[in-house]
């Protein structure tokens, strides 16, 4: 089983749709979750950034983290053609230690 | 905003040639890191490097990769004798924090083709 699990999509919504994203993974000891956004030929950017379960909103993005599941979600809402990228989730132990991350989901919004 | 710079954007090297790929952190950043893309597939760690040493390296990061801090501001990633399947686009990254993930800031990449 991998260690972090993310659907590839594509995914295609018209614009101001709702969209759900979600990672699953294998390894309890994980205990930061991230989604990073990345456009085409660019560097992952940071989104949002959670540690315990429970729900963490930022504008338009809502990420989830249900720790018992080992699921986490990232909901963007009324969304827009320039969310168009690729999604990440990512996740770590604690510390220092290195990211692991998902394949990454990659969104088309339409105009 | 401060930004991760990495050099070149692109590379193309011939199987067997040394190349050195550049990065220069933000300014008051203490962690750095290297990771790495290969087309269609997941980000990988390769290596995290603090205090002028390496803090930790993945599977991936063998005897034919080295980084190095030359100055106060770049941080390097050497492969001695690149293979084919090295062809990838390679991601530096920095923070001041050390924690995980938590403002990490990733550079716009590398992309390295190995002929």
């Amino acid at each position: 089983q991998k260690e972090v699990e993310q659907d590839p999509g594509p995914l295609s919504v018209p614009e101001g749709a709702i969209v759900s994203l979600n990672c699953t993974y294998s390894n309890s000891a994980f205990q930061y979750f991230m989604w990073y956004r990345q456009y085409s030929r660019k560097g992952p950017e940071l989104l949002m950034y959670t540690y315990s379960s429970g729900n963490k909103e930022d504008g338009r993005f809502t990420a989830q983290v249900d720790k018992s599941s080992k699921y986490i979600s990232l909901f963007i809402r009324d969304s827009q053609p320039s969310d168009s990228a690729t999604y990440l989730c990512a996740m770590t132990y604690s510390g220092n230690t290195p990211l692991v991350f998902g394949k990454g989901t990659r969104l088309s919004v339409i105009a | 905003e401060p930004e991760v710079t990495q050099t070149p954007s692109h590379q193309v090297t011939q199987m067997g040639q040394e190349v050195i790929l550049r990065c220069v952190p933000i300014s008051n950043h203490l962690y750095f890191y290297w990771y790495r893309q290969i087309l269609g597939q997941k980000v990988e760690f390769l290596v995290s490097f603090y205090n002028n040493e390496i803090s930790e390296k993945s599977e991936i990061f063998d005897d034919q990769f080295s980084v190095e801090r030359p100055d106060g501001s770049n941080f390097t990633l050497k492969i001695r004798s690149t293979k084919l399947e090295d062809s990838a686009m390679y991601f530096c990254a920095s923070t001041s924090q050390g924690a995980s993930g938590e403002k990490l800031f990733f550079g716009s990449g590398t992309q390295l083709s190995v002929l």
